[in-house]
């Protein structure tokens, strides 16, 4: 079965800096798709990055950019130049079919 | 990206009764929706897989008598919760596959079910 799994249950950063939010997956598949969603207070799930399994190329949307090593069955979210409105909780997720998520990370920034 | 809608975003009914939430894609047609199930601090827990014209699909351990879903049609899918108890109070929220964006699911706003 695949998983998910986010180690960082709790990460915060300083306004205007950068952090990176750690995801580690496990499937036997080849072909996939991951995604990073954000949920703020509202709890409304925000798309933030998709990548294809098959793209060597690392996903980038605007400030928000992914590191993907397929070996290493691993896929981390870079938030450059954090602003206030980023605060949230962020789930790692993986599709087959059907989207597994990661426990989340909730992303604190100081001002 | 694509909108999808979620109604009513909070309810509040007595126990013994049952609650219909709904889950609209706008802007596209979805042959499939999910449904899942959040507790306060928790991950997102799939409930079900709704698809369009046949019978939902539910996780392991999820009543399906419990837990009605109706997929009507190519923008509409609902959850009926049957009899409700407060054992069902949660955050409910719904997702639709967009068929043009790479198996990207988009996610209704939630519903939040409180049960008396």
């Amino acid at each position: 079965a695949q998983t998910v799994t986010q180690s960082q249950p709790e990460m915060s950063v300083q306004e205007a800096e950068t952090v990176t939010l750690s995801c580690t997956y496990d499937t036997s598949e080849s072909d996939y798709y991951l995604f990073w969603y954000k949920q703020p207070p509202s709890r409304q799930m925000i798309l933030v990055i998709r990548q294809e399994a098959y793209k060597q190329q690392n996903a980038t949307e605007n400030r928000f950019s992914v590191n993907f090593q397929k070996a290493a069955k691993s896929f981390s979210l870079k938030i450059s130049d954090s602003q206030l409105g980023d605060a949230a909780m962020y789930f790692c997720a993986y599709v087959n079919q059907k989207l597994v998520f990661g426990q989340g990370t909730r992303l604190t920034i100081n001002p | 990206g694509a909108v999808v809608s979620q109604h009513p975003s909070w309810v509040i009914c007595k126990s013994g009764t049952s609650v219909k939430i709904e889950c609209r894609s706008l802007d596209f047609q979805a042959t499939t929706m999910f449904w899942y199930r959040q507790f306060p601090k928790q991950s997102l827990m799939l409930m079900a897989t709704s698809n369009e014209g046949s019978k939902a699909t539910y996780e392991q351990g999820v009543e399906k008598d419990k837990f009605l879903i109706n997929h009507a049609s190519l923008t509409l899918s609902t959850l009926t919760v049957t009899s409700a108890h407060p054992e069902d109070s949660s955050f409910y929220i719904c997702s639709a596959r967009d068929p043009r964006g790479q198996d990207t699911q988009y996610f209704g706003p939630g519903t939040r079910l409180t049960v008396l």
